[in-house]
């Protein structure tokens, strides 16, 4: 079946620009969430959405960057002003699992964007 | 989180088994110790988990010390497509909403023929 889709996968933008990041998740997957990975470090989480709902933004960078889900499907990662240091490969995962208790929740990947800031 | 401590890096051959450690002294009780791995150029992909008990499935192994202070994900009979960074990861049991990822830096493996 269809996995995790992310669109573009690379973008150039010049210092200053705004980028919208597009992440189409698996089909029925509740929860939704944004990863940054620069080069050579592992993912590190940006926000989490559960259904539309925004539950965890404590990764945010800066209230430069700005995510949404408004039907609980699919999502965009908004960056305004962008900066050289915004360059990196942006991740976005769903999952499963919903409120309650979980055991396993497991988490999947689509292939990324890799944003470059010149 | 509790943290994890991994190998920056490993090699192997190729049909060779691979032992891949991560250290987790202060896991608590009710921490799971999941793992992904991520292919050059892809996002992170799940490969295994587990509480106490040794797993296993089709991609790998996982055995937990008895102190469950340390595990260790092993590949059966690597392949060049094992070649990634595996993550050692902490996810504590929830009751509320979904939990985030915690990655470290990972351990690099190399297959070669």
């Amino acid at each position: 079946g269809a996995g995790v889709s992310q669109s573009p996968r690379y973008k150039v933008a010049k210092r200053g620009q705004d980028v919208a990041l597009r992440c189409d998740p698996i089909s029925g997957h509740v929860s939704l969430f944004w990863y940054q990975q620069a080069l050579g470090q592992g993912p590190e989480f940006l926000t989490y959405f559960q259904n539309e709902a925004q539950l965890d933004k404590s990764g945010l960078p800066s209230d430069r960057f700005f995510a949404e889900r408004p039907e609980g499907s699919v999502s965009t990662l908004k960056i305004q002003r962008t900066q050289q240091e915004d360059s990196a490969v942006y991740l976005c995962a769903s999952s499963l699992a919903g409120v309650g208790p979980r055991i396993k929740e497991t988490q999947y990947f689509g292939p990324g964007t890799r944003l470059l800031v010149l | 989180d509790a943290k994890t401590t991994q190998p920056n890096s490993m090699e192997s051959n190729e049909e060779e088994p691979v032992h891949l450690p991560c250290n987790h002294s202060t896991i608590s009780g009710t921490d799971y110790i999941h793992w992904y791995r991520q292919l050059p150029s892809q996002g992170p992909e799940y490969v295994i988990h587990g509480l106490t008990s040794n797993v296993n499935n089709r991609m790998a192994s996982l055995a937990i010390a008895e102190d469950r202070k340390s595990s260790t994900l092993i590949l059966h009979r690597a392949t060049l497509r094992d070649a990634a960074v595996y993550y050692c990861i902490l996810r504590a049991l929830n009751t509320g909403t979904a939990s985030k990822l915690t990655f470290g830096t990972g351990t690099r493996l190399q297959v070669t023929l």
